[in-house]
């Protein structure tokens, strides 16, 4: 069974500095999608960055990028220069299947408090 | 982004009545909506996947009979939760998607069963 681990329950990270937030996933599926999507206290889902399996480089989002390693089945997101307003909760999650059949799930989340 | 607009955003119901969540895609096509549940600082549960003019393909342990999922049109689907009880209580989001690309969320409905 596709399954996403998260395993950082809290993390903090400085005003201006750099966290990494790292999220594994196990599959046995070639074809899929990555994404990590950000949930603030308003529990709005809001998608940060998302990595097709098929492309070996990274993406990168102004502040947002990840660090994908296929064989590995890792994920992370690194933020950069974090920002007060980044503090919520971070989501990895893994899409699977064909056309309109995907599945969509989620890690168990990883919250991330910016310290001024 | 798309948006996805999903009402009400709060409902509190009596025990043994019905409650229905509406989820609207309003500028795409959702050929595929999910339904998940929220407990307090914890991750999204998958309950079912929705494809359109289908019947909604439910998660294991996930009853069918109590959380009636209808997805009639390409821009509505609508979650009913029957019979609620108290454990019923939680955070309910759907998101929608158009095609295979990624999925926009509705603000989700917190649902209190009283």
């Amino acid at each position: 069974a596709q399954t996403v681990t998260q395993s950082q329950p809290e993390m903090s990270v400085q005003e201006a500095e750099t966290v990494t937030l790292s999220c594994t996933y196990d599959t046995s599926e070639s074809d899929y999608y990555l994404f990590w999507y950000k949930q603030p206290p308003s529990r709005q889902m809001i998608l940060v960055i998302r990595q097709e399996a098929y492309k070996q480089q990274n993406a990168t989002e102004n502040r947002f990028s990840v660090n994908f390693q296929k064989a590995a089945k890792s994920f992370s997101l690194k933020i950069s220069d974090s920002q007060l307003g980044d503090a919520a909760m971070y989501f990895c999650a893994y899409q699977y299947g064909s056309g309109n059949t995907g599945k969509l799930i989620f890690g168990q989340g990883t919250t991330l408090q910016v310290k001024p | 982004g798309a948006v996805v607009s999903q009402h009400p955003s709060r409902v509190i119901c009596k025990s043994g009545t019905s409650v229905k969540i509406e989820c609207r895609s309003l500028d795409f096509q959702a050929t595929t909506m999910f339904w998940y549940r929220q407990f307090p600082k914890k991750s999204l549960m998958l309950m079912a996947t929705s494809n359109e003019g289908s019947k909604a393909t439910y998660e294991q342990g996930v009853e069918k009979d109590k959380f009636l999922i209808n997805h009639a049109s390409l821009t509505l689907s609508t979650l009913t939760v029957t019979s609620a009880h108290p454990e019923d209580s939680s955070f309910y989001i759907c998101s929608a998607r158009e095609g295979w690309t990624e999925a926009f969320f509705g603000q989700g409905t917190r649902l209190t069963v009283v």
